[in-house]
């Protein structure tokens, strides 16, 4: 089936740890992007990559890294810099220039 | 960053009212997307508007880039139980190559039988 895979949906992880949280697509998407929500605040932009090793900071990337080193796989790393890292975390795909953005089903990650 | 200010904020309706939320922003976009997200899922894409003043409907929802490029609308008609969720709407701006997607804080809508 063709779409964008996020795994895993839940993430459990000690205070202080990195996590890598995994974001796929077999579209042949060109962009991809990493989004945090937490309630009421709506989405947020962690990073985006408009091509293969190549990304952008969003608006809230302090505390987190990505790499892009296929065109299909766009993972984040939620270090332990970041200091309130328990959100869902989004993860979303589309074609170059005026097209629409599709998302995956999130990865829901809590630091105890 | 860009910003999208979306409201109302939240709504509170009867099933067969029509439902109004809009989008506004100081930036001008090329593309205006609108998503609706139930609990502990991703968004999913409703409408995709791509020209200033353009009209589009999918069934029962109807969306306009605003003549402006700064803002957006979607209306629901004749809401049923299962318009319940949050709908966001979202902004492309293509600036200087740029494939920067922004959205707003969503319009949670509770729809009462």
């Amino acid at each position: 089936d063709g779409g964008i895979t996020q795994s895993p949906k839940y993430l459990f992880r000690k205070e202080g740890q990195n996590v890598t949280l995994s974001c796929e697509q077999n579209l042949n998407h060109d962009a991809m992007y990493w989004y945090r929500q937490d309630p009421g605040q709506g989405l947020r932009l962690i990073y985006y990559s408009q091509i293969v090793n190549d990304f952008q900071k969003g608006d809230i990337a302090e505390g987190y890294s990505v790499s892009r080193e296929k065109k299909e796989s766009f993972p984040l790393t939620v270090t332990s810099a970041q200091k309130n890292p328990t959100a869902f975390y989004l993860c979303a795909s589309k074609w170059r220039a005026n097209t629409e953005a599709f998302f995956g089903q999130g990865t829901r990650l809590t630091v105890v | 960053g860009q910003q999208l200010n979306q409201s109302p904020q939240s709504m509170f309706i009867q099933e067969g009212e029509d439902v109004s939320m809009n989008c506004t922003s100081s930036s001008i976009f090329n593309t205006w997307l609108w998503y609706k997200q139930e609990p502990g899922e991703g968004p999913v894409l409703l409408i995709a508007l791509y020209k200033a003043g353009e009209l589009t409907s999918n069934g029962r929802l109807t969306a306009q880039f605003g003549i402006t490029r700064k803002d957006s609308f979607l209306n629901i008609s004749a809401s049923i139980p299962s318009d319940v969720g949050i709908y966001f709407c979202a902004g492309l701006n293509l600036q200087g190559g740029s494939e920067k997607l922004v959205f707003g804080k969503g319009t949670k809508l509770t729809v009462n039988p």
